[in-house]
């Protein structure tokens, strides 16, 4: 089992805001850090793979970057909407086991106020 | 339509019955993975797949058997249920490692 941190577990901002949070994972052995999106009474969607160190990826406005040397990503939302609202997990993949598996965090729960 | 189709949705049952839960998918991805969504755990991993014919345990097995005798199929069957299996269920698939995982939209299991 992979200890995966996500900071902070819940998160409520105000509409326009930015805001951004942090998942820590073991480095040793990474080769994947997945970012998901998951709304209430839905399935998680993906938002972001990222496999190189000092990678960067953006859809619309959320952006997220990842350090592979020190175990950590960052997701960013510039100027949150209502529709933001949603946990959002992190997910590296470890060398250690089979690939493909991956490890979940227990994510992080934004809710943005109108 | 392309995609993941989790049935049935919502499915009540009684503690010792089995159960068995459908998971198929059109894209012909190799690996596919069975999740349990409880407050307060988020979601745990009971088995995952690489390939047809090929299965191994994730974080909370027990209780658990699934078989991926078809590349677009992985049912998950509850032996003998018990309440604390109640959950929601929800199957993945991937193409391959490092590519995102797509999510059925869950099946709803209760256990009287």
């Amino acid at each position: 089992i992979l200890n995966v941190e996500q900071s902070p577990q819940s998160l409520h901002v105000q509409e326009g805001d930015s805001t951004n949070f942090t998942c820590s994972f073991p480095s040793s052995n990474f080769y994947a850090l997945h970012w998901y999106r998951w709304e209430t009474a839905k399935s998680p969607e993906a938002l972001f793979v990222m496999t190189l160190n000092g990678d960067e990826k953006k859809k619309g406005r959320i952006s997220a970057t990842l350090n592979t040397k020190e175990g950590y990503s960052y997701l960013y939302i510039k100027g949150s909407q209502p529709e933001d609202s949603a946990t959002y997990l992190c997910a590296p993949g470890d060398r250690g086991s089979t690939l493909g598996r991956l490890y979940f965090g227990r994510g992080t729960q934004l809710t943005v106020w109108p | 339509d392309a995609g993941i189709t989790q049935s049935p949705r919502y499915k009540i049952t009684e503690t010792g019955r089995q159960v068995t839960l459908m998971c198929h998918q059109t894209w012909s991805h190799s690996y596919m993975f069975w999740y349990r969504q409880d407050l307060g755990h988020g979601l745990r991993l009971i088995y995952y797949s690489a390939a047809a014919d090929i299965t191994d345990k994730g974080e909370v097995p027990d209780g658990y058997v699934v078989s991926r005798s078809k590349t677009e199929n992985f049912p998950l069957t509850l032996e003998s249920a018990t309440r604390s299996q109640t959950s929601v269920y929800f199957c993945a698939s991937s193409e391959q490692e490092a590519q995102p995982q797509h999510f059925g939209d869950g099946t709803r299991l209760s256990i009287l």
